[in-house]
């Protein structure tokens, strides 16, 4: 069945550094892919999201892009800062599947000033 | 503009007593409606979800229930809880399908049992 993978945490970055959240799915057909965050003690917003091969979503400075061909999504941000430190879900939707999204496990996040 | 809503924040309750939780939806009409837990170490779990009043679907088999009285209402429920079903509870809704449109989540509630 559909599945996501994502990088075990927590990753601890200073700031300004680099970040990348590695994100591989499983998908029977072409899923929408999103990354949502959740800031200490929230519920989880939308960071991003893609619809189809080769989109590139971004927000805040974040970025993740649609891979078909390696099944991926890997969140990115050139350049981190504290308010960065949250939880982020790789998560996908296959319009195949049902009406419902599959998350990952989640990756926390902190930033170190 | 829409808003989620759940309630309570908090809540402790035995092992062996029943649980309801309650998530409201407002600003919108018929709603797609989800119920998810997060425990730690485990990520985020699909518990149910509701295309419409009275349809409900479950995803794991559980001892909980989800019941859809009200169009922008989803209730979670128990008769009798667990240890293992400490958590967090986070209600969610979408607009339409879930592959086109964002999921809104409301803020959780973390439910420990004793």
């Amino acid at each position: 069945g559909d599945s996501v993978t994502q990088m075990e945490g927590p990753v601890t970055l200073s700031e300004e550094a680099c970040l990348t959240i590695n994100c591989t799915y499983t998908a029977t057909g072409y899923p929408s892919l999103f990354w949502y965050v959740q800031y200490p003690g929230e519920g989880l917003q939308l960071l991003l999201k893609a619809t189809k091969a080769d989109d590139k979503g971004s927000n805040k400075g974040f970025e993740a892009t649609y891979r078909k061909e390696t099944t991926s999504f890997h969140l990115e941000k050139g350049s981190v800062q504290v308010s960065d430190s949250a939880v982020y879900f790789c998560a996908l939707s296959d319009p195949n599947r049902d009406d419902k999204i599959i998350f990952g496990k989640g990756t926390r996040l902190h930033i170190l000033p | 503009s829409q808003t989620i809503h759940q309630w309570p924040a908090t809540l402790v309750q035995p092992v062996g007593s029943p649980l309801s939780l309650e998530c409201t939806v407002e600003g919108t009409s018929n709603p797609n409606l989800y119920w998810y837990r997060q425990a730690a170490g485990r990520g985020l779990q699909l518990l149910f979800y509701s295309v419409g009043i009275g349809q409900i679907s479950s995803e794991v088999p559980q001892n909980l229930s989800a019941s859809r009285p009200q169009d922008r209402q989803f209730i979670l429920s128990s008769k009798k809880l667990l240890l293992s079903d400490s958590g967090f509870y986070l209600c969610a809704w979408s607009e339409g399908l879930a592959h086109d449109n964002e999921q809104f989540f409301g803020p959780g509630t973390r439910l420990t049992v004793l």
